[in-house]
């Protein structure tokens, strides 16, 4: 089965600054995909940005990027130039192709942008 | 541009009442799915359909029923309301191949059993 752990229970950061959270996963899958979601405190779910397994690039979107290690099964989310509005929960989630498209989420990080 | 509605928003059960939770999606996903999520943890997948007529269990199915008999809509309901099932309820869907699978999610309905 497949298990995504997010060590940083929680994080602060100074606006305009750069952060990174940390997601690790457990499969034995070649074909996936992986997310960043961010739910703000309206407990909204927000795409952030998406993974394909078999590309080596990096995804980015804006201010976010990742850093995708597939061999030691990393999944970093990196935020540059950091606004209050980032202020949210994130959460790391993984789907095994083929799986019916079921997410398997890690518990998430608490970050907070202080001004 | 309503993407996946859910409704009721908010609402308070006493134990042993039911009620069902609507939800619709105007993008026409053929997958759609209910999750719930409890203080501090991520999202466990409750029930899922692949297409209407079609459902199948999550991680956590216990005390809840899924019907999906159109494309567009896939009620959740509880029976029998307990305390363990207060907690945020997310409706979500996607189409396959589209947008990298990418699900998308509705606003969240905050259920609380008392």
């Amino acid at each position: 089965a497949q298990t995504v752990t997010q060590s940083q229970p929680e994080m602060s950061v100074q606006e305009a600054e750069t952060v990174t959270l940390s997601c690790t996963y457990d499969t034995s899958e070649s074909n996936y995909y992986l997310f960043w979601y961010k739910q703000p405190p309206s407990r909204q779910m927000i795409l952030v940005i998406r993974q394909e397994a078999y590309k080596q690039q990096n995804a980015t979107e804006n201010r976010f990027s990742v850093n995708f290690q597939k061999a030691a099964k990393s999944f970093s989310l990196k935020i540059s130039d950091s606004q209050l509005g980032d202020t949210a929960m994130y959460f790391c989630a993984f789907y095994r192709i083929g799986s019916q498209g079921n997410l398997i989420f890690g518990k998430g990080t608490k970050l907070s942008v202080k001004p | 541009n309503a993407g996946v509605t859910q409704t009721p928003k908010f609402r308070i059960l006493k134990i042993g009442q039911s009620m069902t939770l609507q939800c619709t999606q105007d993008m026409n996903h053929n997958y759609m799915y209910w999750y719930r999520q409890d203080p501090g943890m991520g999202l466990k997948l409750i029930y899922y359909s692949v297409g209407a007529g079609i459902t199948d269990k999550g991680e956590v199915p216990n005390g809840y029923n899924v019907s999906r008999s159109t494309t567009e809509d896939f009620p959740l309901r509880l029976e029998l309301a307990a305390p363990s099932q207060t907690s945020v309820y997310f409706c979500a869907s996607r189409r396959t191949g589209d947008s990298g699978n990418t699900i998308y999610f509705g606003e969240g309905s905050w259920l609380t059993v008392v």
